[in-house]
Parts: structure tokens; C-alpha cells; sequence
């Protein structure tokens, strides 16, 4: 099962910036958080992730506490084409485990005009 | 920007019969999964692939299924004899190395449809 719990669903307007939280509230020291979107039934994209510093690129925002048992991801300026399933996943590497990735269901924002 | 790609992006099949569905990863990646989304569904991973053998598989992964690195650049599915449960999307995915710092890229899936 997955390690996270998000909301199910969440509202954003178009251009302002959509806070989407995740709890990992079991998650070990080594272990990556990692935020994927699936936009209708296409693959999987790769948004972000991060070990415990907060973690910035061209897509979004990863914010990890301190504690590391929650995150937010941010996009900034959210537009109608970030409406998607946004899906948090913690990503293991021990116990024989090659890093598959275990899906929850995931937080569907929409975005709306 | 290098991607994973699947075809046939939509394979119809009769109940009984073998399919390949067929991936090309990212060319300098080593790691290989293939996943399943049956519609309305979560996410399930199926297998994982790493120097020409299945490193882990869960338990939708049985002896139905087989995976294959024929050359180097094609990474297949096979499911020797379909049954209408296995109509669903399936993913590939592939990363570049091992560890936490390596994000897994997926293709845009095939779409499987058993009748």
C-alpha cells in the first residue's frame, strides 16, 4: 500500500498557485518523496522530488518539513492545462526493493478559468 | 527531450490469444519497469528489469506474463494467454541508474483491449 495520504481533490484558480500537501508520516531516512501527474489516462509525468530540502526546478516547487512527514508540492502559476491526478509517492531503495514506484489515488485538482 | 515510447498505442485482442506490447526506453537508462492501470484505477506496478533479468515482480506478475530485452533498445511484455481482466492501460518506464536521486520516466502506455 501506498505511504501517503492526500486529499482527494482540490480547486485552484487559473494563475494563482496551487499548494497540493501530501502526509508521509512513516517515511524512513532514506527514502525519496517523489511527485508524478497523469493527465487523463496518458503516463505518468515527473514533476519533482526530494530527500529533505526543499527542492525547486522548471514545473513546480517541493516543500519537505523539517520532520520530513509531510510535503507540499507548489505550482506557481497554475494554468488550465495543470489539471491532472497529482500523485505523492515515497520511493524506496532497501530490502531488495529497486525503486518501483507504489501509487496511491492521488489528489485531482482542477484548475478553472 | 530523450522519452519513453510504446507502441501500438491501442492493441485489440481476442480472449485466449499472446500479445507483445512493446517499449523503447530512454537510451542510456538501465533500469526497466513495466506498470498497469486497469480503467478507473489505480497505478500497479508489475515488474522490474535490470541486466537482462527480472530484479522484482509483484503478484498481477504471473507466469502469464514474461518480459524480454531482445536487443538494445526494445524492452516487451507478453501475456501468453489474455483474459478479459487484463484489458487495462500498460506503462513502461525506465531510469538511469539505481537510488533515490533517479526519477523513473514513463511512456504514454498501450492500451489493451480484451474481447
Amino acid at each position: 500500500d501506498a505511504k501517503t495520504t492526500q486529499p482527494p481533490s482540490m480547486d485552484c484558480a487559473e494563475g494563482r498557485a496551487a499548494n497540493l500537501p501530501c502526509n508521509h508520516s512513516t517515511i524512513s531516512g532514506n527514502e525519496y518523496v517523489y511527485w508524478y501527474r497523469q493527465i487523463h489516462s496518458q503516463g505518468p509525468q515527473y514533476i519533482i522530488h526530494g530527500l529533505k530540502n526543499n527542492e525547486t526546478n522548471e514545473m513546480a516547487s517541493l516543500i519537505i518539513t523539517e520532520d520530513r512527514k509531510s510535503s507540499t508540492l507548489i505550482l506557481p502559476h497554475a494554468t488550465l492545462r495543470d489539471t491532472a491526478v497529482y500523485y505523492c509517492i515515497v520511493r524506496a531503495f532497501y530490502g531488495g526493493s529497486q525503486g518501483n514506484l507504489i501509487f496511491g489515488k492521488g489528489t485531482k485538482l482542477s484548475v478553472k478559468p | 527531450e530523450p522519452e519513453v515510447t510504446q507502441t501500438p498505442s491501442h492493441q485489440v485482442t481476442q480472449m485466449g490469444q499472446e500479445v507483445i506490447l512493446r517499449c523503447v526506453p530512454i537510451s542510456n537508462h538501465l533500469y526497466f519497469y513495466w506498470y498497469r492501470q486497469i480503467l478507473g484505477q489505480k497505478v500497479e506496478f508489475l515488474v522490474s528489469f535490470y541486466n537482462n533479468e527480472i530484479s522484482e515482480k509483484s503478484e498481477i506478475f504471473d507466469d502469464q506474463f514474461s518480459v524480454e530485452r531482445p536487443d538494445g533498445s526494445n524492452f516487451t511484455l507478453k501475456i501468453r494467454s489474455t483474459k478479459l481482466e487484463d484489458s487495462a492501460m500498460y506503462f513502461c518506464a525506465s531510469n538511469l541508474g539505481f537510488g533515490g536521486n533517479q526519477p523513473q520516466h514513463f511512456g504514454d502506455g498501450t492500451r489493451l483491449s480484451i474481447l
